[in-house]
């Protein structure tokens, strides 16, 4: 069965700190991969997501993923973060000729200024 | 439209109470979704509808029945929950292939008394 690992359960970083958030994922075929944010109070937000061609792909909000097959992962990266980042971060895979996605268990990302 | 909504915001209920969460999308995506987010927990896929059809049951219990009345209607139909049961339930679609994105809804926030 298909899993998902988010190893950074909690982050804490100052404005202007650099952020990588790693996803591990546990299936050998095609996958779909997914990055939503959920800030405080509100409903999941897609910030960027893998589904073919490059493997480094932009999202919004200044956030990027980079998809390395050879070692599962589909880490999440932001140059510069900002107080409003504060929120928690969901890795999420869809396993190809499938309907199903799962989430990681998140990373809750603080943000000082 | 591109948006999922889901009604109602948040639902009280008694344990030997009968109600139901809809769901209702406007973007001719295929498959519709439930999900359960507990509190500073991942969402846990429930049910998938491909073409108004049930495709999966993550093992749900039967106190949760699921409906699709057509392709734009998702309900979630709620009898005998336990207190154990209160949740954040999120409706989600996607497009074909799946690949292409999930799109979720702000949930109904459920509390069992």
């Amino acid at each position: 069965a298909q899993s998902v690992s988010q190893h950074n359960h909690h982050v804490i970083l100052s404005e202007a700190a650099s952020l990588e958030l790693g996803c591990n994922y546990s299936y050998g075929g095609t996958v779909n991969l997914f990055w939503y944010v959920q800030y405080p109070g509100q409903h999941l937000q897609l910030l960027l997501k893998y589904f073919s061609g490059d493997p480094l792909v932009k999202g919004i909000k200044g956030f990027e993923a980079e998809f390395i097959k050879s070692k599962f992962s589909f880490n999440l990266r932001k140059p510069s973060v900002q107080w409003s980042d504060t929120a928690e971060y969901f890795c999420a895979v869809n396993a190809g000729n499938t309907d199903k996605l799962i989430f990681g268990t998140g990373t809750r990302l603080q943000v000082f200024p | 439209d591109t948006e999922v909504t889901q009604t109602p915001k948040h639902l009280v209920m008694g344990m030997t109470n009968k109600k139901s969460l809809k769901c209702e999308q406007h973007m001719g995506h295929r498959a519709m979704y439930w999900y359960k987010q507990k509190a500073k927990k991942p969402p846990e896929l429930m049910f998938v509808y491909s073409y108004e059809k049930l495709s999966i049951n993550e093992s749900v219990p039967s106190r949760f029945s699921p409906e699709c009345p057509n392709s734009s209607l998702l309900n979630l139909h709620l009898h005998a929950l336990q207190p154990e049961d209160s949740a954040l339930y999120l409706c989600a679609s996607s497009q074909d292939p799946v690949g292409y994105g999930y799109t979720f809804g702000s949930g109904t926030r459920l509390t069992v008394v």
